[in-house]
């Protein structure tokens, strides 16, 4: 079975700075997609990026950035000059092609302090 | 475009009592998908939709638990009695038929069961 983790519960990072959130996960499958998503206190999950397997560039959007290493099956996060407004939870999430049915890591609260 | 919808967003019932969610997908989106968030749980599938088929019920608790989809604009989440242990935040979400593309999640209904 296919299965997401997410080792740090909780970081903080100082306004402006840069912040790695780490995920791993681990499946037997190719060809796969994996997510960031993003949850603040309002609750709404929003997409940050998403990284196709076979792709080998790592996806960068803005300020977010992916470090994904396949042959480790590694997605870590990194936010660059972290802004107030990136304070949430951030879940790594993975599906498999065949599927519909993302799976999600537990998650890690992100606190950006001023 | 509105979003996924979600009604209601919040709601307070005794052990019991049925309790009908209700969700309406992004227009043109032909799969939907159902997620409960807990703290010690997380993230879960509970039923998925293509063309308004269920594809994979796995993920449904128990028989207290059925899902519909009458049409592509619509989809519901019954409990039937519902227990304490029901309380969660309730997610719909919905995406292009293949389910790799993003999912579009709905603002939630935060559910507690008395």
């Amino acid at each position: 079975a296919q299965t997401v983790t997410q080792s740090q519960p909780e970081m903080s990072v100082q306004e402006a700075e840069t912040v790695t959130l780490s995920c791993t996960y681990d499946t037997s499958e190719s060809d796969y997609y994996l997510f960031w998503y993003k949850q603040p206190p309002s609750r709404q999950m929003i997409l940050v990026i998403r990284q196709e397997a076979y792709k080998q560039q790592n996806a960068t959007e803005n300020r977010f950035s992916v470090n994904f290493q396949k042959a480790a099956k590694s997605f870590s996060l990194k936010i660059s000059d972290s802004q107030l407004g990136d304070a949430a939870m951030y879940f790594c999430a993975y599906i498999r092609r065949s599927q519909g049915n993302l799976i999600f890591g537990k998650g890690t609260k992100l606190s950006v302090k001023p | 475009d509105a979003g996924v919808i979600q009604s209601p967003r919040h709601e307070v019932t005794e052990m019991g009592q049925e309790v009908t969610l209700r969700c309406k997908p992004i227009s043109g989106h032909n799969s939907l998908f159902w997620y409960r968030q807990t703290m010690m749980r997380g993230l879960e599938l509970l039923i998925y939709f293509n063309n308004n088929v269920p594809i994979d019920d796995s993920g449904m608790p128990e028989d207290r638990f059925s899902a519909k989809m009458p049409n592509a604009s619509f989809s519901t989440l019954k409990i039937q009695p519902s227990e304490p242990r029901d309380s969660a935040v309730y997610f719909c979400a919905s995406s292009t038929l293949t389910g790799i593309d993003e999912q579009f999640f709905g603002p939630g209904t935060r559910l507690t069961v008395l």
